[in-house]
């Protein structure tokens, strides 16, 4: 079974941190992405990677960078935290040369900026 | 903008019944959605998908409906069972960019009596 694993279950950081987040995978994938989850608005696409030091904006990137320098580790960052930050953050990867599959999701960081 | 989003925000079913959970879409370009389970501390899991040129797939007690004309998707859980309660999104792929985008419904909470 593919497993995406996201280094932290809970962080709590204080407004203007650098914040890390980071996610493994072990298939091989090429494709990675994060997404911010909340109640009600559902998933949205923060940014995404279809290859090593490839990124692309998703659909609300602002306040966030990402870092894909090995195939398997995608790391998410907030350069500067803010309270509108705090949510579960998911990341998921999906097989290479796939257009239509499922992405195979981690369980979550929920991370809380005070 | 377009976007795909749920009829209802929880429902409430019967053990042993069965469960029927909507969603609607508006992007007609759309060519690809899934079905994802989300339970309590989890990541999404993936349930069921469908590409636009069928109107219906079975899986193992749950089937979705596709109806391309109301852009309408559904999701159908037979003998509904308390494992079954969970928050099930719905994502659509309108292959922006690169395969595998996908844009995510708010989710609906399904809550299964006893």
């Amino acid at each position: 079974d593919v497993k995406v694993t996201q280094s932290s279950r809970y962080l709590v950081k204080r407004t203007g941190e650098k914040v890390f987040l980071e996610c493994v995978q072990d298939m091989d994938h090429e494709n990675m992405f994060w997404y911010r989850q909340d109640p009600g608005l559902g998933l949205r696409l923060i940014y995404f990677s279809y290859d090593v030091k490839m990124k692309e904006k998703g659909d609300i990137p602002e306040g966030y960078s990402v870092s894909r320098e090995k195939k398997e580790r995608f790391s998410l960052i907030l350069e500067s935290a803010s309270t509108n930050q705090t949510s579960m953050y998911l990341c998921a990867s999906s097989p290479p040369d796939s257009y239509n599959s499922p992405l195979h999701f981690g369980n979550g960081t929920r991370l809380t900026v005070t | 903008g377009e976007s795909v989003g749920l009829h209802l925000p929880t429902l409430s079913v019967q053990e042993g019944d069965n469960s029927i959970i909507n969603c609607a879409y508006s992007n007609s370009a759309s060519d690809y959605f899934i079905w994802y389970k989300q339970e309590s501390g989890k990541g999404p899991q993936f349930i069921i998908d469908i590409r636009s040129n069928m109107d219906k797939r079975q899986g193992q007690r749950v089937t979705v409906l596709l109806n391309k004309t109301v852009k309408h998707l559904s999701l159908q859980i037979a003998a509904t069972q308390p494992g079954d309660s969970a928050v099930y999104f719905c994502a659509e792929n309108i292959g922006r960019n690169a395969g595998n985008m996908l844009t995510f419904g708010g989710g609906t909470r399904l809550m299964v009596k006893p």
